[in-house]
C-alpha cells in the first residue's frame, strides 16, 4: 500500500484566493510526522510545514497551514492567498523510520 | 543559515562508468538520506545512514549503489556502473536529532545525473 497519496497530479488557482492540496497517509505507527514541501522549477526542495501526530492543534506557518485529521489520515495543505510565486510541485511526506514521499501536486497559480 | 551543500551540480557520464556524488551535510546532523526524482516523478527513497552504516535501503538501492562517509564530513553515494535508468536528480537530505520534534529535513539542492 502507498505510505503517501496525492491524488490530485495538478491544480489551478486564482491569485489571492485560497487552494487546498489533497494528502492522505497510510501507517500503524502511532507516532508519526507529516510535512509537506514545495519544489520549485529550480528543483531544490523547501520545507514548508509540519505535524505531529501527537499534536492537538493544526499546524500553521503564515500562509500555510495544515489541516490535519487524524481519523481519516489526512493531511491537506491549506495556501491562504495565493501569490504568482506558489506555482510549484507540491509533496507530501510523512516520516516513520523514515521519510516517504507523495508523488506531488503541481499547482499554478492563475494571475 | 546553515545548508546542506551538494557537488556536482550536474555530471553527464557514460553507460557503464562509476559516478560519486557528494554531500556535505548540516555539521551537527547525525541521520543522512539519499533521495532521487526521475524527471517530472515522484521524490524515491533510497537509503538512511546513520551511526556509520545503513540503517535502511529500498529495493532500488541495489549493489550498484553504494555510501560511505569517508572522511567524517562527506557523505557521498556511489553508482558502480550506470545505466540509462539512472538518469534523475538526485537529492541529499540530513537531520539532527531533534528532527523528530521539529520534523524537518533538510534538503541540498541537487545532483543532476544524465547518463548517455
Amino acid at each position: 500500500a502507498q505510505k503517501i497519496t496525492q491524488t490530485q497530479p495538478g491544480m489551478f488557482v486564482q491569485e489571492k484566493e485560497a487552494v487546498t492540496l489533497d494528502c492522505t497517509y497510510d501507517t500503524s505507527d502511532p507516532s508519526y510526522g507529516l510535512f509537506w514541501y514545495k519544489q520549485p522549477s529550480s528543483g531544490e526542495m523547501i520545507f514548508l510545514i509540519y505535524q505531529g501526530s501527537y499534536d492537538q492543534q493544526n499546524a500553521t506557518e503564515g500562509r500555510y497551514s495544515l489541516n490535519f485529521q487524524k481519523a481519516r489520515k489526512s493531511a491537506n495543505l491549506v495556501i491562504s492567498a495565493s501569490q504568482l510565486g506558489d506555482s510549484a510541485m507540491y509533496f507530501c511526506a510523512m516520516r516513520e523510520a523514515q521519510f516517504y514521499f507523495g508523488t506531488g501536486t503541481s499547482l499554478t497559480v492563475i494571475p | 543559515e546553515p545548508e546542506v551543500t551538494q557537488t556536482p551540480s550536474h555530471q553527464v557520464t557514460q553507460m557503464g562508468q562509476e559516478v560519486i556524488l557528494r554531500c556535505v551535510p548540516i555539521s551537527n546532523h547525525l541521520y543522512f538520506y539519499w533521495y532521487r526524482q526521475i524527471l517530472g516523478q515522484k521524490v524515491e527513497f533510497l537509503v538512511s545512514f546513520y551511526n556509520n552504516e545503513i540503517s535502511e535501503k529500498s529495493e532500488i538501492f541495489d549493489d550498484q549503489f553504494s555510501v560511505e562517509r569517508p572522511d567524517g564530513s562527506n557523505f557521498t553515494l556511489k553508482i558502480r556502473s550506470t545505466k540509462l535508468e539512472d538518469s534523475a536528480m538526485y537529492f541529499c537530505a540530513t537531520a539532527g536529532e531533534d528532527a523528530w520534534v521539529t520534523g524537518e529535513l533538510f534538503f541540498g539542492e541537487g545532483s543532476r545525473l544524465t547518463v548517455l
